[in-house]
């Protein structure tokens, strides 16, 4: 079992609509996750931190349910310049990051 | 944010050739960075983790004699693929921490004849 898993997508969006994704991670002592946002053949950047009690920036809203092991992303009011893969990440102990596989996100007019 | 440059962002290579990869902390200094590759469509797959002035710390399965890091200052750590083959082409990306986050490199694309 990976120790990060995501739904691979593609999610085909209507400009404006809305979309949600999950991931889900096995490691227990996992202490930070966090969304991070890779266009094609470039490096991964960080869309944002996501916190228990859930938080929000713009557009974008981000769930913990640490019971479950799983984090969400949500894209409200969806861009053309969202399309994208989204990745997963959690970090255990110390600084080294565990990537999920990504979701594919492909806004269309 | 802090910048992650890598150098060269795209080479092409014959089998048997070694490759070295630079990355590079541009406005603070990294006393760890990491590296990871990516094979098309999927996700990326720590490598390894550089020290400053220490020896890497490698992932299980990556062999620390093919895959040669050298992190000789607290600005610059250098991933050398050696005798690299076909089966080596991937993106090759290198992170370093800084205020709390942790900042990626373009990456290098690496191509193996």
């Amino acid at each position: 079992r990976k120790e990060v898993e995501q739904d691979p997508g593609p999610f085909n969006v209507p400009e404006g609509a809305t979309v949600a994704f999950n991931c889900t991670y096995s490691n227990s002592a996992s202490q930070s996750f966090f969304w991070y946002r890779q266009d094609c053949r470039k490096e991964p950047k960080l869309l944002m931190s996501v916190y228990s009690s859930g938080n929000e920036d713009g557009r974008f809203t981000a769930q913990l349910n640490r019971a479950s092991q799983y984090i969400s992303l949500l894209i409200r009011d969806s861009k053309l310049s969202d399309s994208a893969t989204y990745l997963c990440v959690v970090k255990a102990a110390g600084n080294k990051l565990t990537f999920g596989g990504g979701t594919r996100v492909l806004v269309k007019p | 944010g802090a910048v992650v440059s890598q150098h060269p962002s795209r080479v092409i290579c014959k089998s048997g050739t070694s490759v070295k990869i630079e990355c590079r902390s541009l406005d603070f200094q990294a006393t760890t960075m990491f590296w990871y590759r990516q094979f098309p469509k999927q996700s990326l797959m720590l490598m390894a983790t550089s020290n400053e002035g220490s020896k890497a710390t490698y992932e299980q399965g990556v062999e620390k004699d093919k895959f040669l890091i050298n992190h000789a200052s607290l600005t610059l750590s250098t991933l050398t693929v050696t005798s690299a083959h076909p089966e080596d082409s991937s993106f090759y990306i290198c992170s370093a921490y800084a205020v709390f986050e942790q900042f990626f490199g373009p990456g290098t694309r690496l191509t193996v004849l």
